[in-house]
């Protein structure tokens, strides 16, 4: 069964410019989630969907990112305006259900780089 | 608040030395669990483990091994016979009930075997 699916996996973009990531997740998972990572701030939760809703968008940044989930096999991240510090790792995980107990599954990530 | 912390941020080995990795928690939930997560060279995040807070049986899976102990709140992992293919950033996290869907991570320990 093939894992949980991100596109594009690098990024090269300039200062201004919109950025769009994209992930797949694993067929029949409830549960989405988007995080970044950082050297200087580690692995942060971005954001979390149920069933193509957004649950908890606390840990977006700010305006300048945005994310939907139009369907149950599909999510977007967008940046714009793009700017130098937004360059990072993003990761697309997926679980099958509610729970504590319920293991996430991680994309391979998008290497962003914004100059 | 839930909180990891993984005191070694870097430790360097040489292949065939036994290795231990330190994982330390904070919560007040009484039902949590906990992951650690492999992060290669290539960056892709892979999940190895999941423990729940009322089980504190060891686990062995072949090279690797999980000490779990609430006493000190503490989830260690050792790898014995280290291999260079177990170089990577290993991830510590928690997810407990009053942290909703969230997981929280550590900053990551980097291990480096060398042949």
């Amino acid at each position: 069964d093939a894992g949980v699916i991100q596109s594009p996996r690098h990024e090269v973009t300039e200062m201004g410019q919109e950025v769009t990531l994209r992930c797949k997740p694993i067929s029949g998972h409830d549960y989405l989630f988007w995080y970044r990572q950082t050297m200087m701030r580690g692995l942060e939760l971005l954001i979390y969907f149920n069933n193509n809703v957004p649950i908890d968008d606390s840990g977006m940044p700010e305006d300048r990112f945005s994310a939907k989930m139009p369907n149950a096999s599909f999510s977007t991240l967008k940046i714009q305006p793009s700017e130098p510090r937004d360059s990072a790792v993003y990761f697309c995980a997926s679980s099958p259900a509610v729970g504590i107990q319920e293991t996430q599954y991680f994309g391979p990530g998008t290497r962003l780089l914004v100059l | 608040a839930q909180k990891v912390t993984q005191a070694q941020t870097e430790i360097s080995v040489v292949e065939k030395e036994d290795v231990t990795l330190d994982c330390v928690y904070e919560t007040r939930d009484t039902t949590y669990y906990l992951f650690w997560y492999k992060q290669p060279p290539s960056g892709e995040l892979v999940f190895l483990i999941r423990r729940n807070s009322f089980d504190e049986q060891n686990e062995i899976s072949g090279r690797y091994s999980w000490n779990f102990q609430k006493s000190t709140s503490s989830f260690n992992f050792t790898i014995t016979a280290s291999q260079v293919v177990d170089s990577a950033v290993y991830f510590c996290a928690l997810r407990g009930q009053g942290g909703s869907e969230k997981l929280v991570f550590g900053k990551g320990t980097k291990l480096t075997v060398n042949p």
